[in-house]
């Protein structure tokens, strides 16, 4: 069973400060690592991918991506009252198919004014 | 405006009275999936498509059924539903493969099933 691991949380950040989302893989085989943030009772939207071992950035957000260790995070920058949401790691599953994503539960993710 | 539209977005039932939750995108993708996401699960894939007349399954497919007679439609259809189909479904559509292309998501549809 392929599985994407990631801490439920709740994580709280003050205002300005640096969120670190954490996500495990169990598939040494995945490709492809996507971030989805998810607003309560709204459908999810993507933040980053990332198919390269190290950094990628974009804006306030940092993705960071370690085969060897099959972890991957997302760093976000002074972090925002409006970053409040869950975020989901999601991860392709390339067993036979490029159609399988597998996302792990999300990590909710509070920062406090 | 580029997006995935779902219908019905809330809908009460009752056990055993088939539905069907249609799922319709204007984006040309050929990659299109159904998703239902539940407290302490996340999201879990049920099925999904890589192009017309090709389907295959995900991780909870058991209860459902699908088919993708047209490019911009993918209905999901529960015949017989069962309390424990009670979920908010995603449906999502993408360019190709999941792999590499981001998938757009459609609104929800929360479904309740007594």
């Amino acid at each position: 069973q392929k599985e994407v691991e990631q801490n439920s949380g709740p994580l709280s950040v003050p205002e300005g400060a640096i969120a670190s989302l954490n996500c495990t893989y169990s598939d040494r085989g995945s490709q492809s690592f996507f971030w989805y943030r998810q607003y309560s009772g709204k459908s999810p939207e993507l933040i980053m991918f990332i198919y390269s071992n190290g950094d990628k950035e974009d804006g306030r957000f940092t993705a960071q991506l370690n085969k060897a260790s099959q972890y991957v995070s997302l760093l976000i920058r002074d972090s925002q009252p409006s970053d409040s949401a869950t975020y989901l790691c999601a991860v392709n599953n390339y067993g036979g198919s490029q159609g399988n994503l597998i996302f792990g539960k999300g990590t909710k993710l509070s920062v406090k004014p | 405006e580029a997006q995935v539209t779902q219908n019905p977005r809330y809908l009460i039932t009752v056990t055993g009275k088939k539905l069907t939750v249609t799922c319709s995108q204007n984006m040309n993708h050929e990659y299109m999936s159904w998703y239902r996401q539940d407290p302490g699960l996340g999201l879990r894939q049920i099925y999904y498509s890589m192009n017309v007349e090709v389907t295959d399954k995900g991780d909870v497919p058991e209860g459902y059924k699908v088919s993708r007679k047209e490019k911009r439609n993918f209905p999901l259809i529960l015949e017989s539903p069962s309390p424990n189909q009670t979920s908010l479904y995603f449906c999502a559509s993408s360019s190709s493969g999941s792999g590499r292309r981001e998938q757009f998501f459609g609104p929800g549809t929360r479904l309740t099933v007594l």
